[in-house]
């Protein structure tokens, strides 16, 4: 079956950075995505990657190594407004998005 | 309006009776999405249509019922409903180029609850 795994939840502190990982199995690979969802609100578009490598966004970061099936989120200097849910999604073989449950991300002072 | 419009945002309904969500999006795109969002779960694409043509239907109990009569509006059609269909019901839209490889804008969802 097609599987993408993140972390339930990660805590981290206003001004740090934190590492959000996302490791998928999918059938074939065609890109992968990262979205955050604010509380009560739609998922927004952060990321995209189809080549290995880090591709920098200000304060966000997204890397990817296909040979491992593995990605994460990088947030630099964290701000209380950055907590929300981070979705991973991997399109597949057949041009489908399979979706992680997403990763909540707590910010405390 | 801009972006993706969804109506109602909160709806509650007994499991005999028949509603409707409402999808807009005034982005000019080709392909709209319907998803389902449980709590703690990854989201499940429902339907996808492609210039007004339904292109993916993922085995979706028939007491789900989509229409997309032109490119900007999407409906989903609701009839007796089970109380585990309660969840958030997320629309997206995107360019529909690329075979799905690009960016998706979600609508702000539909909170619905089932008695």
């Amino acid at each position: 079956g097609q599987n993408i795994d993140q972390p339930t939840e990660m805590t981290a502190t206003e001004g740090a950075i934190v590492q959000i990982n996302c490791t998928y199995q999918t059938s074939g690979f065609n890109g992968l995505f990262w979205y955050q969802q604010h509380a009560g609100e739609a998922p927004t578009f952060l990321s995209y990657n189809v080549l290995d490598g880090l591709e920098e966004k200000g304060r966000f970061s997204s890397f990817l190594s296909r040979s491992k099936g593995y990605s994460y989120l990088l947030l630099k200097e964290l701000q209380m407004k950055d907590s929300a849910s981070y979705l991973c999604a991997v399109l597949d073989s057949n041009y489908q998005l399979i979706w992680g449950a997403g990763t909540k991300l707590i910010i405390k002072p | 309006e801009t972006g993706v419009t969804q109506t109602p945002r909160h709806l509650v309904m007994g499991m005999t009776n028949k509603k409707s969500l409402k999808c807009e999006q005034h982005l000019g795109h080709n392909a709209m999405y319907w998803y389902k969002q449980s709590a703690k779960k990854p989201l499940e694409l429902m339907f996808v249509y492609s210039l007004e043509e339904r292109v993916e239907n993922n085995s979706v109990p028939s007491r789900f019922s989509p229409e997309c009569p032109n490119s900007s509006h999407l409906f989903l059609h609701l009839h007796t409903l089970q109380p585990e269909d309660s969840a958030l019901y997320l629309c997206a839209s995107s360019q529909g180029r690329d075979r799905g490889a690009d960016e998706q804008f979600f609508g702000p969802g539909t909170r619905l609850t089932v008695l």
